[in-house]
């Protein structure tokens, strides 16, 4: 069974731009999460969708949205981009049943400049 | 709001040499608790399940063990390959909608 897949796996944008990431998920699950890794924040929670809603959202600003299409894959996307949000972007998707494991995929690199 | 805190940050152990690594937490409406492994650029790693307290899992030299309030991963015998960063999620009132995970414990195994 393929994994979770994120594309593209580096990019480097410069401040004000926007990105779009991509993220497949294992076949079966329905739920998709995304995370945003940096050195000194770890993991942290942007938002999870389920059957192209969102159901939950963490703490980030309105620039990062994203959307779930009818297959399940999911984009996120950041506008006006900042220096700040250089980091290592995870998708992760699930069964969707509440205490099943996320599997990850490899992230998104994206650097800032 | 959920906070999860490991440690220790950094663990360098030689090969053989056991230890154990500690996750604890506040969360509303604990229910369990997810172990992963993160390699050096690739996403974590899904490792272990523990539901309720007093439970344990194990795989190949790792063995994670649940309390109320913290959770263990102890490590036997390790090999270089255990190198890595080992996160750990609480499972609370969102379930897995919403994971708070802590900031890991980077581990080193000395050949």
């Amino acid at each position: 069974k393929a994994g979770v897949t994120q594309t593209p796996r580096y990019l480097i944008k410069t401040r004000g731009q926007q990105v779009t990431l991509s993220c497949s998920p294992i076949s079966g699950h329905r739920s998709v999460s995304w995370y945003q890794q940096t050195p000194g924040q770890g993991l942290q929670f942007l938002f999870e969708y389920f059957s192209e809603t969102q159901r939950n959202k963490g703490n980030f600003p309105g620039r990062f949205s994203g959307r779930q299409f009818s297959n399940s894959r999911s984009e996120m996307n950041v506008s006006t981009l900042e220096l700040g949000d250089s980091a290592l972007y995870l998708c992760a998707s699930s069964l969707d049943r509440d205490n099943s494991p996320l599997h990850f995929g490899n992230g998104t690199r994206l650097t800032v400049t | 709001e959920d906070q999860v805190t490991q440690s220790p940050e950094a663990l360098r152990l030689q090969e053989g040499e056991s230890s154990s690594l500690n996750c604890s937490y506040t969360v509303s409406g604990l229910r369990g608790l997810f172990w992963y492994r993160q390699d050096p650029g690739k996403g974590p790693e899904f490792l272990f399940t523990l539901y309720s307290a007093g439970e344990e899992k194990e795989k190949e030299r790792l063995k994670a063990t649940l309390t109320k309030k913290e959770s263990f991963l102890h490590i036997t015998a390790p090999k270089p390959e255990d190198s890595a960063t080992y996160l750990c999620a609480p499972l609370g009132n969102f379930g897995n909608e919403k994971l708070t995970f802590g900031t890991g414990t980077r581990l080193t195994i000395i050949p």
